[in-house]
């Protein structure tokens, strides 16, 4: 099974910080890849598939990027909303072992 | 409204079974994959069960692999999760997702719902 591993698992950053979180494949996943964002209490939401695309009303402040193994989430400037669990989910095989492990943003 | 409603959580004692319930609204159901996704208490995301849109082609995470089954009815807008032998590690939220695809294998998760609490103690 290909895994998926993000770091870092947390960090804390500015207001207006460039932030970018990773997650690594075990094997290639080509762009097949997802982010989601969860707000403390709060359901998961989809924020980026095919490893770039926003999803419709996701602010443009949020980018991903990446293909193959390697993804990136960045957040362009980071806001006191975008406290969150960000996690990346690879979709290219059956969904055994989704989703990384989760990477919690915090303001400093 | 698009949404998806969770019902059927509750306490239930260790080897017992539940069986959780989803209604869709506000799209086509049966156009989609459906999945079940679950979040122990202050633990990531779990997928743990997907169906794709006819029923035709279904898989479980190994963590829940013949306790499990999901299963869906496609003219009632619903999905179900029948969970037997429960265990204590089956604590959890979940959530009832909706894929962007019409097979569960291939897709990513678009809609969630609110999700019901399943809590297995004695």
């Amino acid at each position: 099974d290909i895994q998926m591993t993000q770091s870092p698992s947390s960090l804390s950053a500015s207001v207006g910080d460039r932030v970018t979180i990773t997650c690594r494949a075990s094997q290639g996943i080509s762009n097949y890849l997802a982010w989601y964002q969860q707000k403390p209490g709060k359901v998961p939401k989809l924020l980026i598939y095919a490893a770039s695309t926003l999803q419709s009303g996701v602010p443009s402040r949020f980018s991903g990027s990446g293909s193959g193994t390697d993804f990136t989430l960045t957040i362009s400037s980071l806001q006191p909303e975008d406290v969150a669990t960000y996690y990346c989910q690879k979709y290219n095989s059956a969904p055994q072992d989704t989703f990384g492990g989760g990477t919690k943003v915090e303001i400093k | 409204e698009v949404q998806l409603v969770e019902s059927g959580g509750g306490l239930v004692q260790p080897g017992r079974s539940l069986r959780l319930s989803c209604a869709a609204s506000g799209f086509t159901f049966d156009d989609y994959a459906m999945h079940w996704v679950r979040q122990a208490p202050g633990k990531g995301l779990e997928w743990v069960s997907g169906i794709s849109w006819n029923s035709g082609s279904i898989g479980y995470a190994d963590s829940v692999k013949g306790r499990f089954t999901i299963s869906r009815d496609n003219a009632k807008n619903s999905l179900y999760l029948q969970m037997n032998s429960l265990r204590a590690e089956d604590t959890a939220l979940y959530y009832c997702a909706k894929d962007f695809h019409w097979d569960y294998e291939h897709g990513y998760f678009d809609l969630w719902g609110r999700g019901t609490l399943v809590t297995v103690s004695s």
